[in-house]
């Protein structure tokens, strides 16, 4: 089945920029998805991407897609430590009506 | 503002007590879903819904029920709660069409703890 892997923790000190990568295994997939969950909070959606893209930015959020290596990246530009949280990288399936298939997660913390 | 309730936030309740958790949605969204949530961060999907009267089992569901007799309303039901049972429990939904891009907006959890 569908498989969504992310590293699990990265550190980064404000200002600088985090990169958060994911990789996936449905080379079908439609969209994909970035989520951010805040402490004891549930998760937001940060951002997506259509299959058929290769970048996409939102201020200082850029996605890239690389569909040969079904590797999905984020990039959060000048870092700020309001940025610290898990984040979540999802595919939707290529087989039509199936939830979201979501990686476990990458904690990013963010050092002053 | 349009969005998804749960309730309750926070619930301690005692092993062998039967508990629901509700959620509530106001965007009209066909698709909801229940997802557990590891202190490690990992979800876990439980059950979803493509619609009223439409329930389905995800990968963790072997000890909880749904129903969904209303478009807005989805709640959970464990029928005795045990202490592998503590965790965070999120609920979202979603339009009809699923990968059109718009995603799944998720409420704010319950935390449960069974002692």
């Amino acid at each position: 089945g569908e498989d969504v892997e992310q590293s699990l923790f990265l550190s980064v000190r404000e200002g600088d920029s985090s990169v958060i990568n994911c990789t996936y295994t449905d080379s079908s997939s439609t969209y994909l998805y970035w989520y951010k969950q805040e402490p004891g909070a549930g998760l937001q959606l940060l951002t997506y991407i259509f299959s058929n893209m290769d970048m996409k930015q939102d201020q200082r959020l850029t996605v890239l897609l690389n569909k040969k290596d079904k590797h999905l990246s984020l990039r959060i530009a000048d870092t700020q430590t309001g940025d610290s949280a898990i984040y979540f990288c999802a595919e939707s399936p290529s087989s039509g009506n199936t939830p979201l298939v979501f990686g476990k997660g990458t904690r990013l913390s963010v050092i002053a | 503002e349009a969005d998804i309730y749960q309730t309750p936030r926070y619930l301690v309740i005692g092993t062998g007590k039967k508990i629901t958790l509700e959620c509530s949605q106001t965007m009209g969204h066909d698709k909801m879903y229940w997802y557990q949530q590891d202190p490690g961060m990992e979800l876990h999907l439980i059950h979803y819904s493509y619609g009223v009267n439409s329930t389905e089992k995800g990968d963790l569901s072997s000890e909880s029920t749904v129903s969904r007799i209303r478009t807005e309303h989805f709640p959970l039901t464990l029928e005795s709660a045990r202490p592998s049972h503590t965790s965070q429990y999120l609920c979202a939904s979603s339009k009809q069409v699923a990968g059109v891009g718009y995603g799944y907006t998720f409420g704010s959890g319950t935390r449960l703890t069974v002692v």
